[in-house]
């Protein structure tokens, strides 16, 4: 069964504090890895697409990188306003599927 | 332009009302894709259309009847709706085929529902 797990649930950072968040799959055919940021009550964000193991892509402090079993999203020296929920998505390589399947994601909290 | 405009923003129905979700964008996207939000919980898929005709629908209940009258709009028609289907409602597009890096999904800022 195809499985997407984020961790930790909840990440509270003082700012300038760097750290990690991790997005693992065990799916079949994956056809791209998807980071979102989330602030409440509005809709995802896009941020980052990964398609094969290796790969990194970075914005501001924000830099992604994917594995054969997971991805990591790594956050340099936060500052509040990166305080979001993060979700990571797979789509699977499935004829004509093209929908995502959400990881549970994690709440950030910067604190200054 | 990445942008997908959603109306309304907020919406309080009764149980016997019927109402609609408007959802729009202008990126020339042929995939475009209903969500539904609950609080503290992933978006989990609705519906998907592709080249405006339903191509996935996930074991929805026939409260929720979604339409795509053009490449650049969607809708979902909600009627006899239960409390428990009060939820954020987000929709998204993205290309179709292409090479890596065309089949992302933008979402709207969503419709937050409240079923009375």
């Amino acid at each position: 069964e195809d499985q997407v797990t984020q961790s930790p649930e909840a990440l509270r950072l003082q700012e300038g504090e760097s750290s990690s968040l991790n997005c693992s799959y065990t799916v079949s055919g994956l056809r791209g890895l998807f980071w979102y940021r989330q602030d409440p009550g509005k809709g995802p964000e896009f941020l980052f697409t990964l398609y094969s193991a290796g790969e990194e892509k970075e914005k501001e402090r924000l830099k992604a990188t994917l594995t054969k079993k997971e991805s990591f999203l790594h956050i340099t020296a936060p500052k509040p306003e990166d305080s979001a929920t993060y979700l990571c998505a797979v789509r699977i390589g499935a004829t004509g599927r093209r929908a995502l399947t959400f990881g549970s994601g994690t709440r950030l909290q910067v604190q200054p | 332009d990445t942008e997908v405009t959603q109306t309304p923003k907020h919406l309080v129905m009764g149980m016997t009302n019927k109402k609609s979700l408007k959802c729009e964008q202008h990126m020339g996207h042929r995939a475009m894709y209903w969500y539904k939000q609950k609080a503290k919980k992933p978006p989990e898929l609705m519906f998907v259309y592709s080249y405006e005709k339903l191509s996935i629908n996930e074991s929805v209940p026939s409260r929720f009847s979604p339409e795509c009258p053009n490449s650049s709009l969607l809708n979902l028609h909600l009627h006899a709706l239960q409390p428990e289907d009060s939820a954020l409602y987000l929709c998204a597009s993205s290309q179709v085929g292409g090479g890596a890096g065309t089949d992302t999904q933008y979402f709207g800022p969503g419709t937050r529902l409240t079923v009375l």
